[in-house]
């Protein structure tokens, strides 16, 4: 997990505004995935990329886009049609090798201003 | 789709006492059940899991269990310590095809000194 990472830490976005968090990981794996975690929740998927310019919906992906054009990158972007996007934003990865075992990133924290 | 419950949402022991949290899921063709533990702020740390060919692992003072004729499985913990103190998620997968997650609501345990 330590060869993951999300920037920033903290992002703030005004209403109407769309905001790409980052994840970047060096760990070769081929499996990207996003999921969002609410207080009393547990983490939600959004998105998720098997390979290099694919990847698939997970269980609440409305409002928001991801791009897969590099291995070791997978930009989240929380657009304006995401209504209620304060949440803690998790990215994770897994390799080919064991594609069920997902390492996680430190997290972005999203709030609204 | 997956659908896995957790139970309890908060537990609280006394040091040196067992914890066991348990999960239910509803897919019968979920065959990997990793489990998650997570203090403030941080990061998802994947301490143990159990693939659907085994009905018990044990590593330390943690141990899992799985019935997969009744679709559940539990998190063991032995003489807990303070920092042991964490929420903790349960999550199931059909397995294999690096598919997303799904987690259970997290069980929070408290460590009572």
């Amino acid at each position: 997990d330590g060869g993951i990472t999300q920037s920033p830490k903290y992002l703030f976005r005004k209403e109407g505004q769309n905001v790409t968090l980052s994840c970047e990981q060096n760990l070769n794996h081929d499996a990207m995935y996003w999921y969002r975690q609410d207080p009393g929740q547990g983490l939600r998927l959004i998105y998720y990329s098997q390979i290099v310019n694919d990847f698939q919906k997970g269980d609440i992906a409305e409002g928001y886009s991801v791009s897969r054009e590099k291995k070791e990158s997978f930009p989240l972007t929380v657009t304006s049609a995401q209504k209620n996007p304060t949440a803690f934003y998790l990215c994770a990865s897994s390799s080919w090798t064991d594609p069920d075992t997902q390492y996680f990133g430190p997290g972005t924290r999203l709030l609204v201003l | 789709g997956e659908n896995v419950e957790q139970h309890p949402s908060t537990l609280s022991v006394q040091e040196g006492d067992s914890a066991v949290i348990k999960c239910t899921y509803s897919d019968s063709a979920s065959n990997y059940f990793p489990w998650y533990k997570q203090e403030l702020g941080k990061r998802p740390q994947l301490i143990i899991d159990i693939r659907s060919n085994v009905g018990e692992k044990k590593d330390q003072r943690i141990a899992v269990t799985l019935n997969k004729t009744a679709k559940h499985f539990s998190l063991h913990i032995t003489e807990t310590q303070p920092e042991d103190s964490a929420v903790y998620f349960c999550a199931a997968v059909a397995g294999g095809g690096a598919d997303g997650l799904t987690f259970g609501k997290g069980t929070h345990l408290i460590i009572q000194p």
